[in-house]
C-alpha cells in the first residue's frame, strides 16, 4: 500500500507571511494530490488538488507542486491571514479511489 | 445544496456497550466513505461503498464493526462491543461517482469510550 509523510507537524508563522508543508508518498502508482483544510470540529475541507501528469497548480493564494522523481509535493500558501490557522492534510489516491492521508499540518498564523 | 449530514456529532458511552452512526451523503453521491481519524492523525479508510456494494472494507475491524448502506443512500456504521481504543472521530464522505476524485466530508462523530 501508499505511505504519506507530512511535515512539520505544526507551523506558527506571522500574518502576511508565507507558509509551505511538504509531503512525501512511497508509491509511484498513486496519481492523485489533494489538499484538504480541517477546522476545529468540522470535517476536512478539499482547497486545492494536483494530478501526476501536471507540475505545478495554483488557485489565488495558494499553490501545490508535484515532484514525481522525488515522490513529493507541496502546499504553498502565500500572505497568510488569521482565517488561514486550521490543521491540514495532504492525501494521495492510490489504486484507484482509495486515499491515505498525511498526519496533518497545525497551521497558526499570528495576527 | 446540503452537505454531508452525520448525526450524532458527539457521542459518550461506556466500554463494552455498542453505538451507531448515521451518514446521509449528499443527494446522487454515489460512492461513500466511512474514515476514523484519530486525534492528531489523518482520516484513515475503514469503508467504501459504491452504491450498495461495499467494495473495499479490507481495513474494517469485522469482529466488532460493522456497517450497511441499505438502497444505496444512508449509511450506518456500528461498533459492539466498543472499547477503550474505539475513542476517535468518525467521518463519512460521499462522492458522485468513482471516478470523481473530491471527496465531501461531514462534520464527524466524535466518540468517546470511557
Amino acid at each position: 500500500g501508499e505511505n504519506v509523510e507530512q511535515h512539520p507537524s505544526t507551523l506558527s508563522v506571522q500574518e502576511g507571511d508565507s507558509a509551505v508543508i511538504k509531503c512525501t508518498y512511497s508509491d509511484s502508482a498513486s496519481n492523485y494530490f489533494p489538499w484538504y483544510k480541517q477546522e476545529l470540529g468540522k470535517g476536512p475541507q478539499l482547497i486545492i488538488d494536483i494530478r501526476s501528469n501536471v507540475g505545478e497548480k495554483k488557485d489565488q493564494r495558494i499553490a501545490v507542486t508535484l515532484n514525481k522523481t522525488a515522490k513529493h509535493f507541496s502546499l504553498h500558501i502565500t500572505e497568510t491571514q488569521p482565517e488561514d490557522s486550521a490543521v491540514y492534510f495532504c492525501a494521495a489516491q492510490y489504486n484507484f479511489n482509495k486515499f491515505y492521508f498525511g498526519s496533518g499540518t497545525k497551521l497558526n498564523v499570528k495576527p | 445544496e446540503a452537505g454531508v449530514v452525520q448525526s450524532p456529532r458527539y457521542k459518550i458511552i461506556e466500554k463494552k456497550q455498542p453505538v451507531a452512526f448515521w451518514c446521509n451523503p449528499i443527494s446522487g453521491h454515489n460512492t461513500l466513505y466511512w474514515y476514523l481519524q484519530n486525534l492528531g492523525q489523518g482520516p484513515e479508510l475503514l469503508i467504501r461503498y459504491e452504491n450498495e456494494e461495499a467494495v473495499d472494507d479490507s481495513q474494517l475491524p469485522k469482529d466488532r464493526f460493522s456497517a450497511e448502506r441499505l438502497k444505496g443512500v444512508d449509511s450506518t456504521l456500528k461498533i459492539q462491543p466498543a472499547e477503550l481504543g474505539d475513542s476517535a472521530v468518525y467521518l463519512c464522505a460521499s462522492s458522485p461517482h468513482r471516478a470523481y476524485n473530491e471527496q465531501f466530508f461531514g462534520p464527524g462523530t466524535r466518540l468517546t469510550v470511557l
